[in-house]
C-alpha cells in the first residue's frame, strides 16, 4: 500500500516570511518517484519537482528547496521569501515504476498556502 | 503551443443525464488519466490509459466510463449511475507511470 500525508492542512504567512510545506510518504518499495504540484486559484495544477528515491540530494530552484529524507520518508518544500504569488494548494504525490504494479500518482490532501501581502 | 485541453471549463447537468468531458492532448504522450478533485481534498484517480485501446479503473471508476481510441484523446462519461457527480474533472497526460504528469485546466461539473 502506499500513501501520501499532509498534515498541515492550511498556512498562512506573511510576505517575504520562509514557509516549509511537509510531506510523509508510506510505500514498500525501494524504487519509487516524489512530486511536488502547485495549484493556483485558477484550478490548474503546475509541476514543479520529480525525485527517484536514489536521488537523497536536496534541490534548490530559485525560491524554492526541497529536502528529502529517505530515514524519515520525507519530502519537505521550502519557500524562501514568500510572495503573494505563492499562495495556492501544494499537493506532494508518489508512484513507482510500471513492474510494481500501480501506474499512477497518489496524491496527498493538500496544503493551502496564503501568503499575506 | 503544446498542452493539454479541457471542455468545457463549466458543464451544467440534470441529474439522470450521461455527460461526457473532453480531454485532448498534442504532447504525444502514451499515458492519460482522469482525476476527480471535491472542495478541499486531494486528486483521486478515476481511471488511466497507458495506451491506446487499453485502459485500467482506478480507485473511484464506478459510475464513470472512457474511451481511447485516438493517442490524442481521452474522454470521460459521467453516466446517471455516478451518485454524486458534482465535482472538478482534471485531465492529465504523461510519459509514462513514473513521470510527472501535466494536467488540463479543468472541467468544473455541477448536477442538480
Amino acid at each position: 500500500a502506499q500513501k501520501v500525508t499532509q498534515a498541515q492542512t492550511e498556512i498562512s504567512v506573511v510576505e517575504k516570511e520562509d514557509v516549509t510545506l511537509d510531506c510523509v510518504y508510506e510505500t514498500r518499495d525501494t524504487t519509487y518517484y516524489l512530486f511536488w504540484y502547485k495549484q493556483p486559484p485558477s484550478g490548474e495544477l503546475v509541476f514543479l519537482i520529480r525525485r527517484n528515491s536514489f536521488d537523497e540530494q536536496n534541490e534548490i530552484s530559485g525560491r524554492y528547496s526541497w529536502n528529502f529524507q529517505k530515514s524519515t520518508s520525507s519530502f519537505n518544500f521550502t519557500i524562501t521569501a514568500s510572495q503573494v504569488v505563492d499562495s495556492a494548494v501544494y499537493f506532494c504525490a508518489l508512484t513507482h515504476p510500471p513492474q510494481a504494479g500501480r501506474r499512477a500518482l497518489t496524491f496527498g490532501s493538500g496544503t493551502r498556502l496564503q501568503v499575506q501581502p | 503551443d503544446g498542452g493539454i485541453t479541457q471542455s468545457p471549463k463549466y458543464l451544467f447537468r440534470k441529474e439522470g443525464q450521461n455527460v461526457t468531458l473532453s480531454c485532448e492532448q498534442n504532447l504525444n504522450h502514451d499515458a492519460m488519466y482522469w482525476y476527480r478533485q471535491d472542495p478541499g481534498q486531494g486528486l483521486r484517480l478515476i481511471y488511466y490509459s497507458q495506451i491506446v485501446n487499453d485502459f485500467q479503473k482506478g480507485d473511484i471508476a464506478e459510475g464513470y466510463s472512457v474511451s481511447r481510441e485516438k493517442k490524442e484523446s481521452f474522454p470521460l462519461t459521467v453516466t446517471s449511475a455516478q451518485k454524486n457527480p458534482t465535482a472538478f474533472y482534471l485531465c492529465a497526460s504523461g510519459p509514462g507511470p513514473q513521470y510527472e504528469q501535466y494536467f488540463g485546466p479543468g472541467t468544473r461539473l455541477t448536477v442538480t
